[in-house]
Protein backbone atom coordinates (compact mmCIF):
# COMPACT_ATOMS: atom_id res chain seq x y z
CA UNK A 1 0.00 0.00 0.00
CA UNK A 2 1.01 3.75 -0.50
CA UNK A 3 2.28 5.86 1.98
CA UNK A 4 1.88 8.99 3.22
CA UNK A 5 2.94 11.37 0.90
CA UNK A 6 4.25 14.95 0.49
CA UNK A 7 5.74 17.77 -1.20
CA UNK A 8 7.44 19.88 -1.49
CA UNK A 9 10.47 17.81 0.12
CA UNK A 10 12.34 21.17 0.58
CA UNK A 11 11.53 24.61 0.26
CA UNK A 12 13.90 27.90 0.77
CA UNK A 13 11.67 31.26 1.00
CA UNK A 14 12.64 34.86 2.79
CA UNK A 15 10.64 35.90 5.95
CA UNK A 16 7.33 37.68 4.78
CA UNK A 17 6.92 35.40 1.99
CA UNK A 18 3.92 32.19 2.01
CA UNK A 19 4.67 28.73 1.55
CA UNK A 20 2.07 25.77 1.06
CA UNK A 21 2.62 22.07 1.52
CA UNK A 22 0.81 19.38 0.30
CA UNK A 23 -0.21 16.40 1.99
CA UNK A 24 -2.15 12.78 0.85
CA UNK A 25 -2.77 10.13 3.35
CA UNK A 26 -2.97 6.43 3.08
CA UNK A 27 -6.29 5.68 1.20
CA UNK A 28 -9.06 4.86 3.77
CA UNK A 29 -7.40 6.53 6.80
CA UNK A 30 -10.26 9.13 8.66
CA UNK A 31 -7.55 11.00 10.80
CA UNK A 32 -4.86 13.24 9.41
CA UNK A 33 -2.21 15.47 11.46
CA UNK A 34 0.51 18.34 10.74
CA UNK A 35 3.51 18.39 13.08
CA UNK A 36 5.76 20.65 13.26
CA UNK A 37 9.28 19.56 14.02
CA UNK A 38 11.82 22.33 15.31
CA UNK A 39 15.68 20.94 14.96
CA UNK A 40 16.47 18.85 18.29
CA UNK A 41 13.06 18.91 19.48
CA UNK A 42 9.92 16.35 18.73
CA UNK A 43 6.97 16.86 16.50
CA UNK A 44 4.40 19.58 17.28
CA UNK A 45 0.77 18.64 16.58
CA UNK A 46 0.10 21.83 14.56
CA UNK A 47 -3.82 20.69 13.89
CA UNK A 48 -5.18 17.32 13.45
CA UNK A 49 -8.44 16.53 11.01
CA UNK A 50 -10.66 13.73 11.48
CA UNK A 51 -12.36 13.26 8.06
CA UNK A 52 -12.35 17.37 7.02
CA UNK A 53 -13.23 18.37 10.12
CA UNK A 54 -10.66 19.95 12.64
CA UNK A 55 -10.46 17.87 16.01
CA UNK A 56 -7.72 20.13 17.23
CA UNK A 57 -5.92 22.94 16.00
CA UNK A 58 -4.97 24.42 19.96
CA UNK A 59 -1.44 24.56 18.42
CA UNK A 60 -2.09 26.33 14.98
CA UNK A 61 -0.53 29.76 14.85
CA UNK A 62 -3.89 31.06 13.49
CA UNK A 63 -2.66 34.62 12.88
CA UNK A 64 -0.34 33.07 9.85
CA UNK A 65 -1.04 29.31 9.74
CA UNK A 66 -4.20 27.29 7.62
CA UNK A 67 -4.98 24.54 6.97
CA UNK A 68 -7.91 22.57 5.35
CA UNK A 69 -8.35 18.69 4.16
CA UNK A 70 -10.65 19.02 0.97
CA UNK A 71 -13.17 16.49 0.81
CA UNK A 72 -11.78 14.10 3.44
CA UNK A 73 -8.52 13.01 1.41
CA UNK A 74 -5.81 14.91 0.93
CA UNK A 75 -4.98 18.40 2.70
CA UNK A 76 -2.70 21.77 2.65
CA UNK A 77 -1.15 23.29 5.16
CA UNK A 78 -0.17 27.49 4.44
CA UNK A 79 2.02 29.65 6.14
CA UNK A 80 1.43 33.69 5.01
CA UNK A 81 3.61 35.51 5.73
CA UNK A 82 6.50 33.15 7.35
CA UNK A 83 9.08 34.35 9.65
CA UNK A 84 12.74 32.98 10.76
CA UNK A 85 10.98 31.10 13.61
CA UNK A 86 8.90 28.72 11.14
CA UNK A 87 12.08 27.22 9.65
CA UNK A 88 11.31 23.81 10.50
CA UNK A 89 10.53 19.80 9.30
CA UNK A 90 6.68 19.87 8.78
CA UNK A 91 5.12 16.34 8.90
CA UNK A 92 1.90 14.77 7.77
CA UNK A 93 1.02 11.72 9.45
CA UNK A 94 -2.43 9.58 8.69
CA UNK A 95 -4.55 7.23 10.94
CA UNK A 96 -7.21 5.10 10.35
CA UNK A 97 -8.78 6.52 13.69
CA UNK A 98 -7.38 8.13 17.12
CA UNK A 99 -6.10 7.65 20.53
CA UNK A 100 -3.93 3.89 20.55
CA UNK A 101 -4.06 4.08 16.48
CA UNK A 102 -0.47 4.05 14.46
CA UNK A 103 0.32 7.19 12.60
CA UNK A 104 2.10 6.91 9.75
CA UNK A 105 4.16 9.60 8.68
CA UNK A 106 5.25 11.42 5.31
CA UNK A 107 8.73 12.09 4.40
CA UNK A 108 8.43 15.66 5.85
CA UNK A 109 8.87 18.90 3.96
CA UNK A 110 12.46 20.79 5.31
CA UNK A 111 11.63 24.96 5.09
CA UNK A 112 14.16 27.31 5.58
CA UNK A 113 13.40 30.84 5.78
CA UNK A 114 15.28 33.33 5.44
CA UNK B 1 -2.35 17.41 31.23
CA UNK B 2 -0.02 15.02 29.73
CA UNK B 3 3.68 15.25 29.24
CA UNK B 4 6.63 13.23 28.06
CA UNK B 5 10.27 13.06 29.40
CA UNK B 6 12.98 11.21 27.41
CA UNK B 7 16.17 11.15 29.52
CA UNK B 8 19.39 11.68 27.66
CA UNK B 9 19.42 13.41 24.16
CA UNK B 10 21.86 11.32 23.19
CA UNK B 11 22.93 7.97 23.71
CA UNK B 12 25.87 6.34 22.64
CA UNK B 13 26.65 2.11 22.73
CA UNK B 14 28.87 -0.20 21.67
CA UNK B 15 27.54 -2.98 18.65
CA UNK B 16 26.21 -5.48 20.48
CA UNK B 17 25.79 -3.99 23.86
CA UNK B 18 22.72 -3.69 25.31
CA UNK B 19 20.36 -0.27 24.14
CA UNK B 20 18.12 1.45 27.33
CA UNK B 21 16.34 4.44 26.05
CA UNK B 22 14.38 6.45 28.59
CA UNK B 23 11.01 7.81 28.55
CA UNK B 24 8.89 9.09 31.58
CA UNK B 25 5.28 10.01 31.20
CA UNK B 26 2.92 12.29 32.85
CA UNK B 27 -0.61 11.20 32.60
CA UNK B 28 -4.12 11.75 34.61
CA UNK B 29 -5.96 8.68 32.64
CA UNK B 30 -4.67 5.93 31.21
CA UNK B 31 -2.31 6.24 28.57
CA UNK B 32 -1.36 4.94 25.44
CA UNK B 33 2.16 4.93 24.59
CA UNK B 34 4.66 4.43 21.62
CA UNK B 35 7.82 4.85 20.72
CA UNK B 36 8.76 5.75 17.20
CA UNK B 37 11.89 5.81 15.22
CA UNK B 38 13.58 8.55 12.64
CA UNK B 39 16.31 7.69 10.44
CA UNK B 40 17.61 10.80 8.94
CA UNK B 41 15.73 12.49 6.04
CA UNK B 42 13.08 10.54 6.65
CA UNK B 43 9.54 10.75 8.59
CA UNK B 44 8.45 8.90 11.88
CA UNK B 45 7.68 4.78 11.87
CA UNK B 46 6.26 3.20 14.57
CA UNK B 47 8.24 0.82 16.61
CA UNK B 48 6.22 -0.78 19.11
CA UNK B 49 3.19 0.60 20.94
CA UNK B 50 1.47 -0.18 24.50
CA UNK B 51 -2.64 0.40 24.55
CA UNK B 52 -3.85 -2.21 26.84
CA UNK B 53 -2.75 -5.87 28.44
CA UNK B 54 -0.08 -7.34 28.54
CA UNK B 55 2.58 -4.60 29.99
CA UNK B 56 5.42 -6.48 27.73
CA UNK B 57 5.51 -4.83 24.15
CA UNK B 58 7.33 -6.15 21.38
CA UNK B 59 7.87 -4.34 18.92
CA UNK B 60 10.17 -4.47 15.14
CA UNK B 61 14.13 -4.93 14.77
CA UNK B 62 14.58 -6.89 18.64
CA UNK B 63 13.15 -3.78 20.16
CA UNK B 64 11.00 -4.18 23.46
CA UNK B 65 9.28 -1.95 25.82
CA UNK B 66 7.57 -2.58 29.36
CA UNK B 67 4.93 -0.70 30.64
CA UNK B 68 5.19 0.21 34.33
CA UNK B 69 2.30 2.39 35.62
CA UNK B 70 3.96 2.35 39.38
CA UNK B 71 7.07 4.33 38.08
CA UNK B 72 5.08 5.95 34.93
CA UNK B 73 7.60 4.53 32.63
CA UNK B 74 8.18 2.92 29.28
CA UNK B 75 11.89 2.35 28.62
CA UNK B 76 12.63 1.01 25.39
CA UNK B 77 15.17 -1.83 25.17
CA UNK B 78 17.47 -4.27 22.94
CA UNK B 79 19.57 -6.74 24.08
CA UNK B 80 22.17 -5.95 21.43
CA UNK B 81 22.61 -3.00 19.72
CA UNK B 82 23.55 -2.89 15.53
CA UNK B 83 24.37 -0.36 13.58
CA UNK B 84 21.75 -0.14 11.72
CA UNK B 85 19.64 1.22 15.02
CA UNK B 86 21.55 4.39 14.86
CA UNK B 87 18.43 6.52 14.34
CA UNK B 88 16.55 9.24 16.97
CA UNK B 89 14.05 7.69 19.10
CA UNK B 90 10.88 9.74 20.15
CA UNK B 91 8.18 8.20 22.99
CA UNK B 92 4.80 9.30 22.79
CA UNK B 93 2.07 9.19 24.69
CA UNK B 94 -1.90 9.35 24.11
CA UNK B 95 -5.02 8.23 25.20
CA UNK B 96 -9.00 7.17 24.58
CA UNK B 97 -10.90 10.10 23.17
CA UNK B 98 -9.07 11.37 20.21
CA UNK B 99 -6.62 13.57 22.55
CA UNK B 100 -3.62 14.38 20.53
CA UNK B 101 -0.38 12.67 20.59
CA UNK B 102 2.45 14.65 22.64
CA UNK B 103 5.88 13.66 21.86
CA UNK B 104 9.33 13.77 23.52
CA UNK B 105 12.18 15.84 22.72
CA UNK B 106 14.03 12.18 21.51
CA UNK B 107 16.97 10.65 21.94
CA UNK B 108 19.83 10.34 19.40
CA UNK B 109 21.70 6.76 19.30
CA UNK B 110 25.17 6.64 18.13
CA UNK B 111 26.55 2.76 17.47
CA UNK B 112 29.79 2.57 17.83
CA UNK B 113 31.58 -0.05 16.03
Amino acid sequence: EAGVAQSPRYKIIEKRQSVAFWCNPISGHATLYWYQQILGQGPKLLIQFQNNGVVDDSQLPKDRFSAERLKGVDSTLKIQPAKLEDSAVYLCASSLATGGETQYFGPGTRLLVL
Amino acid sequence: AQSVTQLGSHVSVSEGALVLLRCNYSSSVPPYLFWYVQYPNQGLQLLLKYTTGATLVKGINGFEAEFKKSETSFHLTKPSAHMSDAAEYFCAVSHTGGFKTIFGAGTRLFVKA
